[in-house]
């Protein structure tokens, strides 16, 4: 089955600084790349995601860009705010009609901005 | 966007006894919604899918006749943590899709005493 790594577990920021998650997956048959920010207690936000038909994909200040041959996509949020602090996942996914939805997750990554 | 709700969000229950999770779509039908589990300071842990109208399929580890599913309408899947232990002690969430994303369930939080 798919096996998603995802780098670093924690990442200590300054308030304006950029910031950088990385996930590895393993099943070259995913094709579907979501983040999510988690607050404590709460319910994953998608906050971005990516199709393996696209390289790369902008969002205000968060972009995410895949690497189909290497099988890594990674997270960039620009310009960080003390509200961008949480826990942000990667998830991986093949949207076939059996699968589609079935998400399997990274490890996480706690995020602190500091003002 | 969609909404999927659970309830309740909180839950204690003795161990031993079992505790039903509701999860609904409530604005649009799912054939097919998935359950997680998260521990503290963990990832989700994608535990079974549930698919309307048929038995759900668990996950490689997930004990089905523990984790009961069952999806008996468009818009509803209920998960049955029988015989709860300390354990078991959780937070559970759903999640069902359309329009290409995923929408989750606000999550149970399960304590077992």
């Amino acid at each position: 089955g798919e096996n998603v790594e995802q780098h670093p577990s924690t990442l200590s920021v300054q308030e304006g600084d950029s910031a950088v998650i990385k996930c590895t997956y393993s099943d070259s048959a995913s094709n579907y790349f979501p983040w999510y920010k988690q607050e404590l207690g709460k319910r994953p936000q998608l906050i971005i995601d990516i199709r393996s038909n696209v390289g790369e994909k902008k969002d205000q200040r968060i972009a995410v860009t895949l690497n189909k041959t290497a099988k890594h996509f990674s997270l960039h949020i620009t310009e960080t705010q003390p509200e961008d602090s949480a826990v942000y996942f990667c998830a991986a996914s093949k949207e076939t009609t059996d699968s589609w939805g079935k998400l399997q997750f990274g490890a996480g990554t706690q995020v602190v901005v500091t003002p | 966007g969609a909404v999927v709700s659970q309830h309740p969000s909180r839950v204690i229950c003795k161990s031993g006894t079992s505790v039903k999770i509701e999860c609904r779509s409530l604005d649009f039908q799912a054939t097919t919604m998935f359950w997680y589990r998260q521990f503290p300071k963990q990832s989700l842990m994608l535990m079974a899918t549930s698919n309307e109208g048929s038995k759900a399929t668990y996950e490689q580890g997930v004990e089905k006749d523990k984790f009961l599913i069952n999806h008996a309408s468009l818009t509803l899947s209920t998960l049955t943590v029988t015989s709860a232990h300390p354990e078991d002690s959780s937070f559970y969430i759903c999640s069902a899709s359309i329009f290409r994303e995923a929408f989750f369930g606000q999550g149970t939080r399960l304590t077992v005493v």
